[in-house]
Parts: C-alpha cells; sequence; structure tokens
C-alpha cells in the first residue's frame, strides 16, 4: 500500500525566503506526482505535475523535483511571499493502466511571516 | 483552465436528514470523478470514484449504503449522505480527470456540519 508522508507538517518563514517542502513515498511504482495549494476551507488548485519520466517542472518562483528511485520529491519556493501562506499536499498516482487514485501526503501548512 | 464546480459550499443539517453534494465539470467531460473526505488539519482520504453509467467503487471501509453516488451524465455527479449523524460532519471534495491534460481538477468543496 502507498504511504505519502511530507515534511514538516508545519513551516514558518520570514518573507522573501527561499523554502523547501518535502514529499516521499514507499512505492516507486508511481505514473506521476503533483504538488497541490489548499487554501483554508477550500478545495484543491494543483501547481505542479512530473510524469514519473521527468526529473522536474516548474513555474514561475515554483519548482518541483522527482527522484521516483528513492521515493522523494521536492517543491522548492522562491522568493516567498505572504500569499504563498497555505497547506501544500502531493499526490502520487499509480502506474496502473486506468488507476487515476491519488495518494495525498499528509500536507505541510506554510505560514510566510510579512 | 478545467474548472470543477462543487455546490453547496457549505451545509447545516439535521441529524437523521439526507444530504446530496453535486459535482460538475464546466468545460470538459469527465468519465471519471472522484469523491474525498478530508478531517480538520488531516489530508484527503478518497471515499469512492464515481464512473459514468455505472456503479461507484468504494474505498474499504466507506458504506456505500450511507455514501449515495450518482454519475448520471459525463459532467454531473452527486454525493448523497443518507441519515447524516454528527461524525458525518467533514469537509467533502469531488475532483474530475481533465483525460486532455491529464490532471485532476478539484471542486472548492462543501462543509458538512450536522447538528
Amino acid at each position: 500500500k502507498q504511504e505519502v508522508t511530507q515534511i514538516p507538517a508545519a513551516l514558518s518563514v520570514p518573507e522573501g525566503e527561499n523554502l523547501v517542502l518535502n514529499c516521499s513515498f514507499t512505492d516507486s511504482a508511481i505514473y506521476n506526482l503533483q504538488w497541490f495549494r489548499q487554501d483554508p476551507g477550500k478545495g484543491l488548485t494543483s501547481l505542479l505535475l512530473i510524469q514519473s519520466s521527468q526529473r522536474e517542472q516548474t513555474s514561475g518562483r515554483l519548482n518541483a523535483s522527482l527522484d521516483k528511485s528513492s521515493g522523494r520529491s521536492t517543491l522548492y519556493i522562491a522568493a516567498s511571499q505572504p500569499g504563498d501562506s497555505a497547506t501544500y499536499l502531493c499526490a502520487v498516482r499509480p502506474y496502473d493502466f486506468g488507476n487515476e487514485k491519488l495518494t495525498f501526503g499528509t500536507g505541510t501548512r506554510l505560514t510566510i511571516i510579512p | 483552465g478545467a474548472v470543477v464546480s462543487q455546490h453547496p459550499s457549505w451545509v447545516i443539517c439535521k441529524s437523521g436528514t439526507s444530504v446530496k453534494i453535486e459535482c460538475r465539470s464546466l468545460d470538459f467531460q469527465a468519465t471519471t470523478m472522484f469523491w474525498y473526505r478530508q478531517f480538520p488539519k488531516q489530508s484527503l482520504m478518497l471515499m469512492a470514484t464515481s464512473n459514468e453509467g455505472s456503479k461507484a467503487t468504494y474505498e474499504q471501509g466507506v458504506e456505500k449504503d450511507k455514501f449515495l453516488i450518482n454519475h448520471a451524465s459525463l459532467t454531473l455527479s452527486t454525493l448523497t449522505v443518507t441519515s447524516a449523524h454528527p461524525e458525518d460532519s467533514s469537509f467533502y471534495i469531488c475532483s474530475a480527470q481533465d483525460s486532455g491534460v491529464e490532471k485532476l481538477f478539484f471542486g472548492s468543496g462543501t462543509q458538512l456540519s450536522v447538528l
């Protein structure tokens, strides 16, 4: 059974700093990995999707990396802003044809201090 | 980008009543939708996979008679919480896959509070 863990569970950093969020998964047979953002009481917004054959994806100040063999992914946020405060979730999709189920991590609650 | 509309965003009901939550894909067709449940400060737990035109597939431990799922069209899935009790109070989120981009798009969620 796939298990996805995110460390740390919570993180507070001053505005402007660069930061890294970590995601680890136990079964490396994945199809892709996604990073999501969730604001309090809201749904999820997809930030980046990395296919299993890719090493990283970038969007603006965000960069996500994937090391499938070691079961790890990182989300790098550059020049953090107060608007980045949210909970960040990673999720993996298994490498089963037609299986679109995602297993979510426990999330990292990020607070950017102005 | 693709949009998934979930309604209502919040609902308060009395114990024993039933509540229906709708999930619509607005600009794409979704043969498969997913329903998740999220407790405070916890991650999303998949409840069931909703398949258009067929029965939903429930995850282990999820009561199918309590959480009725109907996926009557390629753009609409509904989750009905039957005979709701306080322990059913939770945040429910749906998602739908746009097969053209291989991304899952999520609804804005429904906060259910059962008194």
